[in-house]
């Protein structure tokens, strides 16, 4: 199974600070990677697909890089709403699909 | 409006059995593949399993094969979790989760369910 290393566990920012957040699997798995925000008491929420592709609605400031074996996401401009845990996901071939252990985002 | 609704989740002891069930509407269910995921409380996500959309194949974690059955009634828009021989480490909050595929070969989980917890305890 690939197994998916994300950094750091947990880190504090400032409103308006650029905050990036790590993934590596353990395999290279091309672009097949995802990235969710889960707020507390809710559902996670997919952001982006494919390493780099927004889904609609999810707010620019949000982008995602990587292809083989290192990935990041990154918050260009940290605001209030964006505390939560993020995970990152692989689809690559077939299941097990597996995710980030996760990064909790928080407000300082 | 889609929505995934989660029910089944409650207290069991370790060993025994329990069906969860994820009722869904807005969306065409028999056109997708569906997935149930699990979160401890206050831990990760772990992906449980997979269902193709005619239930023709399905694929499980390490951790529950052998143990759980994941299966569908698209007359129903139902999925089901069939989760036998129980333990502690099974505690968790268990979404139901349509898998959305792109045509370039992309998948991805959304939308979620609320979820429904299941308590492994003596």
């Amino acid at each position: 199974d690939i197994q998916m290393t994300q950094s750091p566990s947990s880190l504090s920012a400032s409103i308006g600070d650029r905050v990036t957040i790590t993934c590596r699997p353990s395999q290279d798995i091309d672009k097949y990677l995802n990235w969710y925000q889960q707020k507390p008491g809710k559902a996670p929420k997919v952001l982006i697909y494919a390493a780099s592709s927004l889904l609609p609605g999810v707010p620019s400031r949000f982008s995602g890089s990587g292809s083989g074996t290192d990935f990041t996401l990154t918050i260009s401009s940290l605001q209030p709403e964006d505390s939560a845990t993020y995970y990152c996901q692989q689809t690559y071939s077939t299941p097990p699909w597996t995710f980030g252990q996760g990064t909790k985002v928080e407000i300082k | 409006e889609v929505q995934l609704v989660e029910s089944g989740g409650v207290v069991v002891q370790p060993g025994g059995s329990l069906r969860l069930s994820c009722v869904v509407s807005g969306f065409t269910f028999d056109d997708y593949t569906m997935h149930w995921v699990r979160q401890a409380p206050g831990k990760g996500l772990e992906w449980v399993s997979l269902i193709t959309w005619n239930g023709a194949s399905t694929y499980y974690a390490d951790s529950v094969k052998g143990r759980f059955t994941i299966s569908r009634d698209n007359s129903k828009n139902s999925l089901y979790l069939e989760m036998n021989s129980l333990r502690n480490e099974d505690t968790a909050f268990y979404y139901c989760v349509k898998d959305h595929y792109h045509s370039s070969g992309w998948h991805w989980f959304d939308p979620w369910g609320q979820g429904t917890l299941v308590t492994v305890s003596s």
